[in-house]
């Protein structure tokens, strides 16, 4: 089973401040490698897929990065509806997957 | 638009059966994988169960295998999650989800609301 394992828990920043997630596989996934946003009471929305594609309607500000084992989720200038907490979710074998377990980004 | 409408909140006792469904619309149902992803309460998310909905082939998580059967209702576009013996430990919510068919990368990429599940004597 493939561990998926997310960096930091918690993040504390400002408005205006760029944010830097991380996302580690326990073995080589290549690049696929899903980001989601969760806001409180909603449901995940997908950001990125196939580790750097973004997904329809989603802001530049977010961009996702990596390759192999490590993976990095950015956001280049946190804006107020931004402050929620992000998954990390891998495909690599055929109909398995396995999440992060989250980091939230929290305002400083 | 694709929309993928859950049933509402249940509140069952510890032993209890119970079936919740997901509605699929805005997309031809039968093509997509569709199935369940459960989130605890302290926020982590495990995927249960996928079905094919063109010939109802099936894949369960090894941690829920047995505990739990995916089905789905072609006619309706309608998947099912079903419990025969319900647990305190199944209290959660239930997200339903469906697969991209972008050739090469298979990930979730639709949402239902979500189901709120409590168990509780």
């Amino acid at each position: 089973e493939i561990v998926m394992t997310q960096s930091p828990a918690t993040l504390s920043a400002s408005p205006g401040e760029r944010a830097t997630l991380s996302c580690r596989a326990s073995q080589s996934i290549t690049n696929n490698l899903a980001w989601y946003q969760q806001k409180p009471g909603q449901a995940p929305r997908l950001l990125i897929f196939g580790a750097s594609s973004r997904a329809t309607g989603i802001p530049v500000r977010f961009s996702g990065s990596g390759s192999g084992t490590e993976f990095t989720l950015t956001i280049s200038s946190l804006q107020s509806e931004d402050f929620a907490v992000y998954y990390c979710l891998q495909y690599n074998n055929w109909l398995t997957w396995t999440f992060g377990q989250g980091t939230k980004v929290e305002i400083k | 638009e694709v929309q993928l409408v859950q049933s509402g909140a249940e509140v069952k006792k510890p032993g209890e059966s119970l079936k919740i469904s997901c509605k699929g619309s805005g997309y031809n149902f039968i093509y997509y994988w569709i199935g369940w992803v459960r989130q605890m309460p302290g926020g982590d998310l495990d995927w249960m169960a996928v079905i094919y909905p063109g010939d109802s082939t099936t894949r369960y998580s090894p941690s829920f295998q047995g505990h739990v059967t995916i089905s789905v209702d072609r006619s309706d576009s309608t998947a099912y999650l079903q419990w025969s013996s319900l647990k305190a430990s199944d209290t959660a919510f239930y997200y339903c989800v469906r697969r991209t068919g972008v050739a090469a990368s298979f990930h979730f990429d639709h949402w239902g609301q979500g189901t709120l599940v409590t168990v509780s004597s």
